[in-house]
């Protein structure tokens, strides 16, 4: 089935050592999204990708840095995990005029 | 900017009963798509229904359906037959229709369904 996957499920690091989260579709969608929801709150955007266009959110700290090698794959680095940024990751991804975006199973992030 | 509001953090309900989520927005656009996302605990995001602001017309989908008030703002889930999956964290979410702009979620509603 067509799908959004994202590796590992679970992830746990320890602080300031870097960390790279994964994310792939078989959508073949243009536009792909990076979330960080933390407990009982809502999604909140990190960057998004359309095509090869990254666009950056203001408030996402430098800590955090993305890639997108082609269409099926989208990377989240972060490069000195703090305990704040311990939280699940959500990649999405959407269609132009789809505008219906299909989330992955999340990667739980835990720093140590 | 456009803003979601979702005024009840936690409801509960009945099994087989059925509830009402609320949900308001603000925007100043004329064209776009409202979505209620369900995320179980511990468990992926899943696209509950989608309401384009063109149509007048309720969407529905199965025991799910919306009523949405294009002049109010207002954008309501009903869950009929309710049942224990259901039990979830509901989000309100918008996005214009514009191709690549990110969803703005509201911050949610925790929905217990009891046995």
């Amino acid at each position: 089935d067509a799908m959004v996957i994202q590796n590992p499920r679970y992830q746990v690091t320890q602080f300031g050592k870097p960390v790279t989260l994964s994310c792939s579709q078989t959508l073949n969608h243009n536009v792909m999204y990076w979330y960080q929801q933390k407990s009982s709150q809502a999604p909140k955007l990190l960057f998004h990708y359309y095509d090869k266009d990254f666009n950056n959110e203001a408030d996402t700290p430098d800590n955090f840095q993305s890639r997108r090698p082609n269409t099926s794959f989208c990377f989240l680095d972060i490069r000195s995990p703090g305990l704040g940024d311990a939280a699940m990751y959500l990649c999405a991804t959407s269609s132009p005029g789809a505008e219906t975006q299909y989330f992955g199973p999340g990667t739980r992030l835990l720093v140590l | 900017a456009q803003t979601v509001t979702q005024s009840q953090p936690e409801m509960s309900v009945q099994e087989a009963e059925t509830v009402t989520l609320s949900c308001t927005y603000d925007t100043s656009e004329s064209n776009y798509y409202l979505f209620w996302y369900k995320q179980p605990p511990s468990r992926q995001m899943i696209l509950v229904i989608r309401q384009e602001a063109y149509k007048q017309q309720n969407a529905t989908e199965n025991r799910f359906s919306v009523n949405f008030q294009k002049a109010a703002k207002s954008f309501s889930l009903k869950i009929s037959d309710s049942q224990l999956g259901d039990t979830a964290m509901y989000f309100c979410a918008f996005v214009r229709f514009s191709g690549n702009t990110p969803l703005v979620f509201g911050k949610g509603t925790r929905l217990s369904v009891i046995a």
